[in-house]
């Protein structure tokens, strides 16, 4: 079965701090993961995917198949940060499989 | 990227009615997904809806009471039928244009039964 499990319902930081959403998945194939985020009143929009091995915003996020991990990470956090994050995962299909979400919220 | 529009925005619905949700994508789609997002919850896949093929629901979901049209490559529409309070949510489809390529999603629709 394919999972995706974000621990944190609510993260709040400090503008400048660094800032970690994590981010575990349960799937016996290779997996195609991925971040989306969901800026207040907005629509969900592809942050970023492992395989592009990119940086969008400043976030990053790097798969770890040993501990089937996909943290996304970004060192200084910004108030325009603040929205809510969902980690999904594709496994054998075109299908996504969200996790919960994590709304972060950036203080001032 | 796609453009996607979704109607209605938002519906105040009776409970035992039926609601109709439209999903048009401005170029052809090869797949198309319908997601629900519960309040306070994840998004979860409804069916997935293909042109010129019955729609595959997920477990948990039926035809009968989320029946899809999908009569061309730009369009789709998803129906709520027989109404509850617990089918108040956010709607959202979803699209590939080709395989292998960045999900896109709609505004949502959101529905409120009472």
């Amino acid at each position: 079965a394919q999972r995706v499990t974000q621990p944190e319902k609510l993260l709040s930081v400090f503008k400048g701090a660094p800032v970690e959403l994590k981010c575990n998945y349960s799937y016996s194939g290779s997996p195609e993961l991925f971040w989306y985020v969901q800026y207040s009143r907005q629509r969900l929009q592809l942050l970023l995917r492992h395989i592009s091995r990119e940086s969008i915003k400043g976030f990053t996020a790097d798969l770890n198949k040993g501990e089937t991990s996909f943290h996304l990470k970004k060192p200084f956090a910004q108030e325009e940060d603040s929205a809510m994050y969902y980690c999904a995962l594709k496994g054998g299909s075109e299908k996504l499989v969200f996790g919960k979400g994590t709304k972060l919220t950036v203080n001032p | 990227s796609a453009v996607i529009s979704q109607k209605p925005s938002r519906d105040i619905c009776q409970r035992g009615t039926s609601l109709t949700i439209q999903c048009q994508v401005d170029s052809q789609v090869t797949m198309m997904f319908w997601y629900r997002q519960q309040p306070g919850q994840s998004l979860t896949l409804i069916a997935t809806a293909n042109q010129g093929s019955e729609a595959t629901y997920e477990s948990g979901f039926v035809i009968d009471k989320f029946p899809i049209s999908r009569p061309n490559l730009t369009f789709s529409t998803l129906t709520v039928s027989n109404m509850s309070p617990e089918d108040s949510s956010i709607y959202l489809c979803s699209v590939y244009r080709v395989r292998g390529e960045t999900q896109y999603f709609g505004p949502g629709t959101r529905l409120l039964v009472l």
